[in-house]
């Protein structure tokens, strides 16, 4: 089966930056993604990782480890509006490659 | 482009009502999905398609089925409701069907069964 490891919450200060960790079981590793979610909100997109190392995007970046099959979500320089639920998720490769979400980490990012 | 459109945006339903919530997307993508969220459960596949003409069961089917005509839309029905099924509803489609493709999200039907 697949399992996925992920904080259920974490708060940070504005300005600060703030790691979110994955841990991931999986048969037939294809790849870790980040997918953001504001309250109310669809989820959106943030990266995605295949190969090891570290993927930056803006104040966001994205690490994996497929040896630990471990991944982080990194998000620097943290505002306001980074107050939301993210997820990772890894493919599904039993269910024509949806993804196979985490429960998510409520980020609550503070003055 | 409008993406991907869900309609209704809120429903109450009584228990044993039947219901079809419609999503649409634009983008001529071939993949498409239903997922549930409940609180602390994060985003569950309920059922998803491949392509026009096919679709397949998910994570957690039981109690749904869906339907995929045409291929810009995917209908998710309920046919006779439950309060377990209480919970929102997103769609979502993308083209390549791969964990590096992005999915676009529709956004979302919150149904609640009484």
């Amino acid at each position: 089966g697949q399992s996925l490891e992920q904080p259920s919450e974490v708060t940070a200060v504005e300005g600060a930056i703030v790691q979110i960790n994955c841990t991931y079981q999986t048969s037939g590793f294809y790849g870790l993604s980040w997918y953001q979610q504001h309250d109310g909100g669809a989820p959106t997109f943030l990266s995605y990782n295949a190969l090891d190392g570290l993927e930056e995007t803006g104040r966001f970046s994205s690490f994996l480890s497929r040896s630990d099959s471990y991944g982080y979500l990194l998000l620097q320089e943290l505002q306001m509006k980074d107050s939301a639920s993210y997820f990772c998720a890894v493919m599904n490769s039993n269910s024509g490659y949806a993804l196979n979400f985490g429960k998510g980490t409520s980020l609550l990012v503070t003055p | 482009n409008a993406g991907v459109t869900q309609t209704p945006k809120f429903r109450v339903l009584k228990t044993g009502q039947s219901m079809t919530l419609l999503c649409a997307q634009d983008m001529n993508h071939e993949y498409m999905y239903w997922y549930r969220q409940d609180p602390g459960m994060g985003l569950r596949l309920i059922h998803y398609s491949v392509g026009e003409g096919t679709t397949a069961k998910g994570e957690v089917p039981d109690g749904y089925n869906v339907s995929r005509l045409k291929k810009q839309n995917f209908l998710l029905g309920l046919e006779s409701a439950a309060p377990s099924q209480t919970s929102v509803y997103f769609c979502a489609s993308s083209y390549y069907g791969q964990v590096y493709d992005e999915q676009y999200f529709g956004p979302g039907t919150r149904l609640t069964v009484t």
